[in-house]
């Protein structure tokens, strides 16, 4: 059964500010590390996702950083916009057998201020 | 295109009463999932699908929790006997293929009120 510990809960940041946001997992398959934004009334909805044998990867204005030996990932908003206000959730691997399934983290709500 | 659908998107039950929830995912998706999420937290796994195949249905909370996809589009999420604490938001989400690389393509969810 994975477990995974997304910090902080809540984060309130000026217009252009660098959120970010970090994960951290216990064990997991294989590295497969997305982080889904979700706005009020609406389900989740894939932001940007990690693959094996990459320690960071950028999309945009986000980026993900992913330190295997600690067990943990963050997510980074460079310039962030008011617009951005939503709830990040972050992901792991099952660590057992299923290749399907994801446990997510109890999310963080982010507020960007004008 | 249509993107994964649910409804009714709103339910208030009383306690006792059954509830079936509705799921049209993306068409020629493989995959579905259903959630569960509760107030500031996290989508729960409850049960997956593959095609017709319920595979897992491990985080269904008990027996009262039912939930089929009988032709392998459509899925509906059954729960009898609702009690309070089944109150929640209950997410459907569905993908292309089997991997848990697939990207998971959520619809808004029912939001679940039991009185």
């Amino acid at each position: 059964q994975q477990q995974v510990k997304q910090s902080p809960q809540s984060l309130i940041v000026q217009k252009g500010g660098i959120p970010i946001i970090n994960c951290a997992y216990e064990n997991t398959a294989f590295d497969y590390f997305p982080w889904y934004q979700q706005f009020p009334g609406k389900g989740p909805a894939l932001l940007i996702a990690i693959r094996p044998d990459v320690s960071e990867k950028k999309e945009g204005r986000f980026t993900i950083s992913f330190n295997k030996s600690a067990k943990q990932f963050s997510l980074h908003i460079m310039d962030s916009q008011p617009g951005d206000s939503a709830t990040y959730f972050c992901a792991a691997p099952n660590s057992g057998g299923s290749n399907y399934k994801l446990t997510f983290g109890k999310g963080t709500l982010l507020t960007v201020n004008p | 295109g249509a993107g994964v659908s649910q409804s009714p998107r709103y339910k208030v039950a009383k306690r006792g009463q059954d509830v079936a929830l509705r799921c049209d995912p993306i068409s020629g998706h493989v995959s579905l999932f259903w959630y569960q999420q509760a107030l500031g937290q996290g989508p729960e796994f409850l049960t997956y699908f593959q095609n017709e195949a319920q595979l897992d249905k491990s985080g269904l909370p008990s027996d009262r929790f039912f939930a089929e996809r009988p032709e392998g589009s459509v899925s509906t999420l059954k729960i009898q006997r609702t009690q309070q604490e089944d109150s929640a938001v209950y997410l459907c989400a569905s993908s292309l293929g089997p991997l848990t690389t697939d990207t998971q393509y959520f619809g808004p969810g029912t939001r679940l009120t039991v009185l």
